[in-house]
């Protein structure tokens, strides 16, 4: 009964392939988001969508594009993998409250390794 | 903008002894406050938050934190660390119209 569930928990493709993330939330949340956390372990966002509907767009190479067929699953596709893209991919979810994010509830992210 | 500050990339700490995790946050006005923990290899997990009223706020897993409005910060503290606390801790602030931000993480080891 995983709230935020995200598939595959490991990727190890080649450089110049084609990959996708998926992620599904059973919690209700209007929100989705995906982050990316690099070798040093810092967390930086790179999607949010509220509604299917994109919200941030951070300063993401355009390889990488998300897809949200509706509110409950936000996909991360990614062309042209390169080696700097090995990191781990997180998905998370969270309600607004307030016009702030309450907590957001995290998957247990995919490592993806670019060889 | 806003942002997260966790002075401490990594603090050792004995079984048994205290322990203090620092944060300082930067925004416009109170924002929304998490810690998380991660183990190895896995997924975050949410300690406490705060989101307003009392400034002492309890979490799992005998966690606390203290929102200081004057010093912008909410420490985590903990009495009486276990050795499977060992694990990176991070603070994060919800804005509003952005994602929680992160702060780079403290990683906790516990020596016995």
């Amino acid at each position: 009964d995983t709230a935020v569930s995200q598939t595959p928990k490991y990727l190890v493709t080649q450089m110049g392939n084609d990959k996708s993330i998926k992620c599904e939330q059973n919690l209700g949340h209007d929100t989705m988001y995906w982050y990316k956390q690099d070798s040093k372990k810092f967390l930086k966002i790179m999607f949010s969508y509220n509604n299917k509907e994109l919200i941030i767009n951070e300063t993401v190479p355009n390889r990488f594009s998300p897809k949200s067929p509706d509110k409950a699953h936000l996909n991360l596709h990614i062309n042209s993998l390169e080696l700097g893209d090995s990191a781990v991919y997180f998905c998370a979810s969270s309600r607004l409250q307030g016009g702030l994010n309450t907590e957001a509830f995290f998957g247990q992210g995919t490592r993806l390794t670019v060889v | 903008a806003q942002s997260v500050t966790q002075p401490d990339i990594h603090i050792t700490v004995s079984e048994g002894a205290s322990l203090e995790l620092r944060c300082n946050y930067s925004y416009g006005a109170t924002p929304y406050l998490f810690w998380y923990v991660q183990s190895p290899g896995q997924g975050l997990q949410l300690l406490l938050k705060y989101f307003s009223g009392d400034t002492l706020v309890q979490g799992i897993k005998g966690f606390e934190a203290e929102f200081k409005r004057s010093q912008s910060s909410f420490n985590l503290r903990k009495p009486s660390v276990h050795w499977s606390d060992a694990a990176e801790y991070f603070c994060a602030v919800g804005a509003a119209g952005t994602a929680l931000i992160f702060g780079k993480g403290t990683t906790l080891s516990v020596s016995s």
